[in-house]
């Protein structure tokens, strides 16, 4: 199972919106509404912050969203604070698990 | 409240086996659907799935890891163990053991991870 593809890096001023692709095939982000991202601060554990795709766990601001189309799901960070700055990883069930490359997120 | 911690040596030397445990409370690995994993991370590197255990003692892993790897639970200590045979330099990471509630979903709790580095 490959690697989710992921951009390295984005970055954006506060208050700005960013979106963060995750590009996989039809045989895991395509094929299933199992799509989930993490938050990982530099030293911390992920966090969840997105499941199902465009679900939002309890306690997650609502200024994150998730969306899918075809291979590609993405996550938007809107009204960009300065602690959103972090890593953020892509997840997909594929009959197994598989990550993103993972993306860094700059808040200028 | 759940949490979850690994605990395990922080070096071992190449070709040895490592054993991670991951302790974890506020939720019973019988109930059905639950489900806990591994997952590890090398310095400055993207996250990779290795093993899942689910409440019915059913096994899942990684495909490019599965001959190294070993994953089992007990219940009753509510503790999930992790083994990774021949260990090699390229396995120096931080291992994260995270809770699923149903297999294919999403990992709700993560542990603190602990780093362990392979090294003679």
């Amino acid at each position: 199972q490959s690697a989710l593809t992921q951009p390295r890096s984005v970055s954006g001023s506060p208050g700005q919106s960013v979106t963060i692709s995750c590009t996989g095939t039809s045989s895991d982000v395509g094929g299933y509404n199992y799509v989930s991202w993490y938050q990982q601060h530099p030293g911390k554990a992920p966090k969840l912050m997105i499941y199902d795709v465009s679900k939002r766990p309890s306690g997650v601001p609502d200024r994150f969203s998730g969306s899918k189309s075809g291979n590609t799901a993405s996550l938007t960070i809107s009204g960009l604070q300065a602690e959103d700055e972090a890593d953020y990883y892509c997840c997909s069930y594929a009959g197994s698990y598989v990550f993103g490359t993972g993306t860094k997120v700059t808040v200028l | 409240q759940v949490t979850l911690r690994e605990s395990g040596p922080a070096l071992v030397k190449p070709t040895q086996t490592l054993t991670l445990t991951c302790t974890f409370s506020g939720f019973s690995l019988s109930t059905s659907g639950m489900c806990v994993s591994w997952i590890r991370q090398p310095p400055g590197k993207a996250l990779e799935w290795l093993a899942l255990i689910d409440w019915d003692d059913d096994k899942y892993y990684s495909t490019s890891l599965k001959t190294r790897l070993t994953i089992s639970k007990d219940t009753s200590k509510n503790q999930v163990v992790l083994t990774m045979t021949n260990m090699d330099p390229v396995d120096t990471a931080t291992y994260y053991c995270a809770r699923i509630i149903s297999w294919g979903s999403y990992f709700d709790y993560w542990g603190q991870g602990t780093l362990v580095t392979v090294s003679s």
